[in-house]
């Protein structure tokens, strides 16, 4: 079983949808999680980071971790066209070592005008 | 420039080639890492430098070899890679403290063809 589970899409939605995008994972001992975005041709960019469980929101999007289940999510409200990326999760153990951090395979996401 | 900048963006290569990655970070980040990132696989760390000093290597196969002559920049050294090898090489960097170390920014990445 692979550490993070991540559906890679496509998922298309038209303009102004709610989006949700989740991720599992098998390790019990992460507890730093975030969400990344990735546009082509361009490097991941950090949009949200939480720690344990809970919800944390900025703006049109939510991250969602609940630990007990092994399962983040990420919504994002009134979807826009230039919300079409892939969104990678990623996780980490430790806060305080230089381990990286395991990613989920990303969704590519597409937001119909 | 700003934020984490990689060169060239583009390298094709073939198999008997050295070549090198550059990685430079504008931060003032004191820990840099190397991912792969292939299609339909999740991004792998290769190797992470923490003040310098190399504190991972993720069982990355000697054709890769990693140089970070200080806490700016951040090389990846490639020797007679294989076709398989083809992939986006990403760098990133943080602060080597805390939890920050989980805040990472991305370069563009090099986009490595070996032919």
């Amino acid at each position: 079983q692979k550490e993070v589970e991540q559906d890679p899409g496509p998922l298309s939605v038209p303009e102004g949808a709610i989006v949700s995008l989740n991720c599992t994972y098998s390790n019990s001992a992460f507890q730093y999680f975030m969400w990344y975005r990735q546009y082509s041709r361009k490097g991941p960019e950090l949009l949200m980071y939480t720690y344990s469980s809970g919800n944390k929101e900025d703006g049109r999007f939510t991250a969602q971790v609940d630990k007990s289940s092994k399962y983040i999510s990420l919504f994002i409200r009134d979807s826009q066209p230039s919300d079409s990326a892939t969104y990678l999760c990623a996780m980490s153990v430790i806060g305080g070592g230089a381990d990286g951090l395991t990613f989920g395979k990303g969704t590519h996401l597409i937001i119909q005008p | 420039e700003t934020g984490v900048t990689q060169t060239p963006r583009h390298l094709v290569m073939g198999m008997t080639n050295k070549k090198s990655l550059k990685c430079e970070q504008h931060l003032g980040h004191n820990a840099m890492y190397w991912y792969k990132q292939s299609a339909k696989k999740p991004l792998e760390l290769m190797f992470v430098y923490s003040l310098e000093e190399r504190v991972e290597n993720n069982s990355v196969p000697s054709r890769f070899s990693p140089e970070c002559p200080n806490s700016s920049h951040l090389f990846l050294h490639l020797h007679t890679l294989q076709p398989e090898d083809s992939a986006l090489y990403l760098c990133a960097s943080s602060q080597a403290r805390g939890r920050a170390y989980n805040e990472q920014f991305f370069g563009p990445g090099t986009r490595l063809t070996v032919l």
